[in-house]
């Protein structure tokens, strides 16, 4: 049962546009969320977090989204750079347990 | 401040065998989480260690097992070697007020 789920695998997007990756969960006892960026052979790096009392955090280039009564978040990236290409995983913690758990990844490619 | 490191950095073995991986964490940071990124999927949460002791652990079976030193450093060992323990290993670390995790490059094991 997979509780953070990533649909879309890879999104191809030009360069100067928005990026928009997408994450739905199914627990309703997730109250913090967080976006990864990983590049090959390396670990994965924080990007941007929000709290469920909030609906929006912004952070340069990248904001996060959340709603909670569609059990829906998304990264928005603008504009979009070919340093951004990487895997993007959405990972969320509650109920006190600080244990992440992440979504399968969405693989942006920005192309020049 | 130094990041999160761990060594090594690859490693084979076959099956049935034992293997140690290592991590130092992120300076200021007493929280550390083991994670497992099988190919193609979102690291799974292992275990995690706090002041010396494990406070969380996911669905992994025993032969998996950690230690935290008091430096806040730690160890994963894994006994008993199965080809599907082959996978990315990542060590998080946070500090106790913060959900935010900070991941290391991972070590690489693969197991023939």
């Amino acid at each position: 049962d997979q509780q953070v789920k990533q649909n879309s695998p890879s999104l191809s997007v030009q360069e100067g546009r928005i990026s928009i990756l997408n994450c739905d969960y199914t627990n309703s006892m997730f109250d913090y969320f967080l976006w990864y960026k990983k590049y090959p052979a390396e670990g994965p790096t924080f990007l941007i977090s929000i709290s469920s009392i909030k609906d929006k955090n912004e952070d340069g280039r990248f904001t996060v989204f959340l709603n909670k009564s569609a059990k829906h978040l998304s990264l928005h990236i603008v504009p979009s750079q070919p340093g951004d290409s990487a895997v993007y995983f959405c990972a969320a913690s509650g109920a006190g347990s600080y244990q992440l758990t992440f979504g399968k990844g969405t693989k942006l490619s920005v192309i020049p | 401040e130094t990041g999160v490191t761990q060594s090594p950095t690859h490693l084979i073995k076959t099956r049935g065998q034992q293997v140690t991986l290592r991590c130092s964490s992120q300076s200021g940071h007493n929280t550390v989480s083991w994670y497992q990124q099988a190919l193609g999927q979102g690291p799974q949460f292992i275990f995690q260690y706090y002041r010396e002791e494990e406070n969380g652990r996911g669905n992994f079976p025993p032969r998996f097992s950690g230690l935290q030193f008091p430096n806040y450093s730690s160890e994963l060992n894994v006994n008993a070697l199965e080809l599907d323990d082959s996978a990315l290993y990542l060590c998080a670390s946070r500090t106790g007020f913060t959900d935010t995790q900070y991941f290391g490059p991972g070590t690489r094991l693969t197991v023939l």
